[in-house]
């Protein structure tokens, strides 16, 4: 069973710029949560999707957004970029029923220059 | 509100020897899981072990145990016989059940073990 997939794996980017990342969850599975990891905040929950429905939401300002298709495929989108978005972003998938563990991606290591 | 510990930032070890990551949690829900993440240099999150706070049975697989205590709200894993592939740096996660998969992870641990 091929595991998460993510696009891109590195990404460089000015601020102000807006960027969009890409997740394909474990076949089967219905959730998607995407986590930002920096050195000094750790490793942060922005969202889960569930059947294409946003289930949960971390603090994160707006400018953070995300999505989930029908094939439950996610992105999500960084508009405005400030310096502070450089981090590691992790997708993880589940089969979303509360119990089980979720399966992480390589993660997008996004740099703001 | 849900908040993972992990006092440890750094620890080092030489191979073979024993170690202990410490992981206290606090929530206000009785029903909850427990979970611990490997993420090796190559930065992928591994998921190692899963625990329900119903079950306080501690749990071994292979060269890696868990010890599970509600009454001091710690889930603490050791790792016997350490080897350099052990190298990473380890995760403790908390989630309460309510409908998300949401996950909150302690600062975590950097672990060494040199030959």
């Amino acid at each position: 069973k091929a595991g998460v997939t993510q696009t891109p794996r590195y990404l460089i980017k000015t601020r102000g710029q807006q960027v969009t990342l890409s997740c394909s969850p474990i076949s089967g599975h219905r959730s998607v949560s995407w986590y930002q990891q920096t050195p000094g905040q750790g490793l942060q929950f922005l969202f889960e999707y569930f059947s294409e429905t946003q289930r949960n939401k971390g603090n994160f300002p707006g400018r953070f957004s995300g999505r989930q298709f029908s094939n439950s495929r996610s992105e999500m989108n960084v508009s405005t970029l400030e310096l502070g978005d450089s981090a590691l972003y992790l997708c993880a998938s589940s089969l979303g029923e509360g119990y089980n563990e979720q399966f992480f991606g390589p993660g997008t290591r996004l740099t703001v220059l | 509100a849900q908040k993972v510990t992990q006092a440890q930032t750094e620890i080092s070890v030489v191979e073979k020897e024993d170690v202990t990551l410490d992981c206290v949690y606090e929530t206000r829900d009785t029903t909850y899981y427990l979970f611990w993440y490997k993420q090796p240099p190559s930065g992928e999150l591994v998921f190692l072990i899963r625990r329900n706070s119903f079950d306080e049975q501690n749990e071994i697989s292979g060269r890696y145990s868990w010890n599970f205590q509600k009454s001091t709200s710690s889930f603490n894993f050791t790792i016997t016989a350490s080897q350099v592939v052990d190298s990473a740096v380890y995760f403790c996660a908390l989630r309460e059940v309510g409908g998300s998969e949401k996950l909150v992870f302690g600062k975590g641990t950097k672990l060494t073990v040199n030959p």
